[in-house]
């Protein structure tokens, strides 16, 4: 089945440490994100990569960092630096950059203890 | 400017009755207008979108009417089910950037039986 896998489904990590969430997309697509999701607020945009090799910034970038070594995959790490990582993370992708429909992995949920 | 505002918060419809969620948005630039569908512990999933070049569109039960003019979009859904119970989130994005989704905060919407 071709579609966006997130791995792991929970993850918790100690204050100070960083951690790395995987996302994997098997539709070919060009472009992939990384949303950010509190209780009671909408999805943010953390980063973003419309090509290999290359990936930007989104509107909440600061404590995170992303690769794009290769098309299918385009992991995050959340730094010991972001001072609120406990979070629902969320990755998708788009076949192109224009406006074409995001599909979304079924998320990380990140809880610092 | 790049804001989108939804409301309600929550909503609670009867079975079979009509549920209306408002979004208004600032960027007259955006020229793409998706709803998305959450289940708890899920990822979003695309549930119907709209270009500005057309004042309605309707899948099944579910219809977006867009105010252009008024810079307002909402979704309407008709005979709503409890397996509609979700959270619902408005969004809009430039064109070339289809999945740098700006997202509403999100209406959580309970149909009762």
């Amino acid at each position: 089945d071709g579609g966006i896998t997130q791995s792991p489904k929970y993850l918790f990590r100690k204050e100070g440490q960083n951690v790395t969430l995987s996302c994997e997309q098997n539709l070919n697509h060009d472009a992939m994100y990384w949303y950010r999701q509190d209780p009671g607020q909408g999805l943010r945009l953390i980063y973003y990569s419309q090509i290999v090799n290359d990936f930007q910034k989104g509107d909440i970038a600061e404590g995170y960092s992303v690769s794009r070594e290769k098309k299918e995959s385009f992991p995050l790490t959340v730094t010991s630096a972001q001072k609120n990582p406990t979070a629902f993370y969320l990755c998708a992708s788009t076949l192109e950059t224009t406006n074409t429909e995001a599909f979304f992995g079924q998320g990380t949920r990140l809880t610092v203890v | 400017q790049q804001q989108v505002k939804q409301s309600p918060q929550s909503l609670i419809v009867q079975k079979g009755g009509i549920s209306i969620i408002n979004c208004a948005y600032e960027n007259t630039a955006f020229d793409y207008f998706p709803w998305y569908q959450q289940f708890p512990g899920k990822g979003p999933a695309l549930l119907i979108a709209i270009r500005p070049d057309v004042s309605e569109k309707k899948e099944g039960r579910f219809t977006i009417s867009f105010n252009k003019s008024a810079k307002q979009f909402s979704l309407h859904i008709m005979d709503s089910q409890p397996g509609d119970s979700a959270t619902y989130f408005c969004a809009a994005s430039l064109y070339n950037q289809g999945g740098k989704l700006i997202f509403g905060q999100g209406t959580e919407l309970s149909v009762k039986p």
